[in-house]
């Protein structure tokens, strides 16, 4: 069954400070992977797209990794503002060229607080 | 210019009532989806219509249709509201064929039905 879970399912961190967001997924066939932001009241926003061959990828703050061998990802922020608080929520891609189809699976998401 | 405008942003209503959500999108894609936010914040496919035909039709009730008149649009017309229909719905658009397959969101509708 496809599958994407997330974790923590939310965190409260300094303004300043990094953390990191986890998604670990068992999806296939595996297209791309992709990390969306939500702000309150808005709809999500696509910030990075992994695909198999790529291992890093970076947006500014925002650095996502991706093991394809352990169906891994993760999103790193640094310097953490205040206008990250947000959800964040991974999304992987299950396309098949035989059947026609193109999935998205959606990850439940991380709401990140970011205190002053 | 807004990608993917949807309307009402909020619409608050009785039960046993029936409501409609227009969507637009003027990327030229060619799939376009709604999508239903619970109170968890937990996305979830309910339709997805490629060139106006309908590719994915989740466990929705049939007291939901979906009816998309050309590419750019897919509106959603629900009957006979009940309480558990309080979410906000997203419709989203991406481009498949040929295309990055991003899935760009509208802002969202909340609906409450009292």
């Amino acid at each position: 069954k496809n599958q994407v879970e997330q974790s923590p399912q939310s965190l409260i961190i300094l303004e300043g400070k990094n953390c990191t967001l986890q998604c670990n997924y068992t999806v296939s066939p595996f297209s791309n992977l992709r990390w969306y932001k939500q702000d309150t009241g808005r709809g999500p926003v696509s910030l990075t797209i992994m695909t198999f061959s790529e291992n890093t990828k970076s947006n500014g703050r925002y650095t996502a990794t991706l093991d394809a061998d352990t169906k891994q990802s993760s999103l790193h922020i640094t310097a953490s503002q205040l206008s990250d608080s947000a959800s964040y929520i991974c999304v992987v891609s299950a396309a098949s060229v035989t059947s026609g189809t193109y999935k998205y699976i959606f990850g439940t998401g991380t709401r990140l607080k970011v205190l002053a | 210019d807004t990608a993917v405008s949807q309307t009402p942003k909020y619409l608050v209503t009785q039960m046993g009532n029936d409501k409609s959500i227009k969507c637009e999108q003027n990327l030229g894609h060619d799939t376009m989806y709604w999508y239903k936010q619970d109170s968890k914040k937990f996305l979830k496919i309910m339709f997805s219509y490629n060139n106006k035909e309908l590719i994915i039709n989740e466990t929705v009730p049939n007291r939901f249709s979906p009816k998309s008149p050309d590419k750019a649009h897919l509106n959603l017309h629900i009957n006979s509201l009940e309480l558990g229909d309080s979410a906000v719905y997203f419709c989203a658009s991406s481009q498949i064929l040929l295309g990055t397959g991003e899935l760009f969101f509208g802002e969202g509708s909340r609906l409450t039905v009292l």
